[in-house]
């Protein structure tokens, strides 16, 4: 199983700031990576995939990178409707999640 | 407009079983590779089980053996037959959509609560 790891388990941002999320992988997934956001009582929403391509509808504030092991999700400026937990998921293999950041109003 | 409305959930007994079903519109399900995912109480997402276009299943180690997923094409409808429930199963239920080939989720359900418990 391919454990993927989550930093910093929480993020404190004020709005209009950047926020920087990290995710590595106990071994390459190549870039078989993706990004959701979870609001409280909502399903997950698709942001990322392939490790940098925004999902349909996802606003250009959101950007992913890396490969490997070694991911990042930015968001440019965050508004208030941002304000979430984000959850990795590598697909290189069965499907695994780390275990989530919960970006919060600083 | 894709989209997954699950239903089934609720309170059984350790030991009992339940089927979840996932009504889809806007696509195939057979068409596509299909994914239960769940979530326990305040903790992180687990994938649970896949169907592929093909008809072939896999499921996650720790409900291999006593969970079973299914589709039924003429009703455009995913199932997940859960049996010998444990507490540890005790989860919000997603069924979600994979595209073509891969497995991440572009398409997910609103859930649905299953609880295991006496």
């Amino acid at each position: 199983e391919i454990v993927m790891t989550q930093s910093p388990a929480t993020l404190s941002v004020s709005p209009g700031e950047r926020a920087t999320l990290s995710c590595r992988a106990s071994q390459s997934v190549s870039s078989n990576l993706a990004w959701y956001q979870q609001k409280p009582g909502q399903a997950p929403r698709l942001l990322i995939y392939g490790a940098s391509t925004r999902a349909t509808g996802i606003p250009a504030r959101f950007s992913g990178s890396g490969s490997g092991t070694e991911f990042t999700l930015t968001i440019s400026s965050l508004q208030s409707e941002d304000f979430a937990v984000y959850y990795c998921q590598q697909y290189n293999n069965w499907p695994t999640f780390g275990q989530g950041t919960k970006v919060e109003i600083k | 407009e894709v989209q997954l409305v699950e239903s089934g959930g609720g309170l059984v007994q350790p030991g009992g079983s339940l089927r979840l079903s996932c009504a889809a519109s806007g696509f195939t399900v057979s068409s596509n590779y299909m994914s239960w995912v769940r979530q326990a109480p305040g903790k992180g997402l687990e994938w649970v089980s896949v169907i592929y276009s093909g008809g072939s299943t896999y499921y996650a180690d720790s409900v291999k053996g006593r969970f079973t997923i299914s589709r039924d094409n003429s009703k455009n409808t995913l199932y997940l037959q859960m049996n010998s429930l444990r507490a540890e199963d005790t989860a919000v239920y997603y069924c979600a959509r994979c595209p073509p080939r891969d497995m991440y989720f572009d398409y997910w359900g609103q859930g649905t609560l299953v609880t295991v418990s006496s």
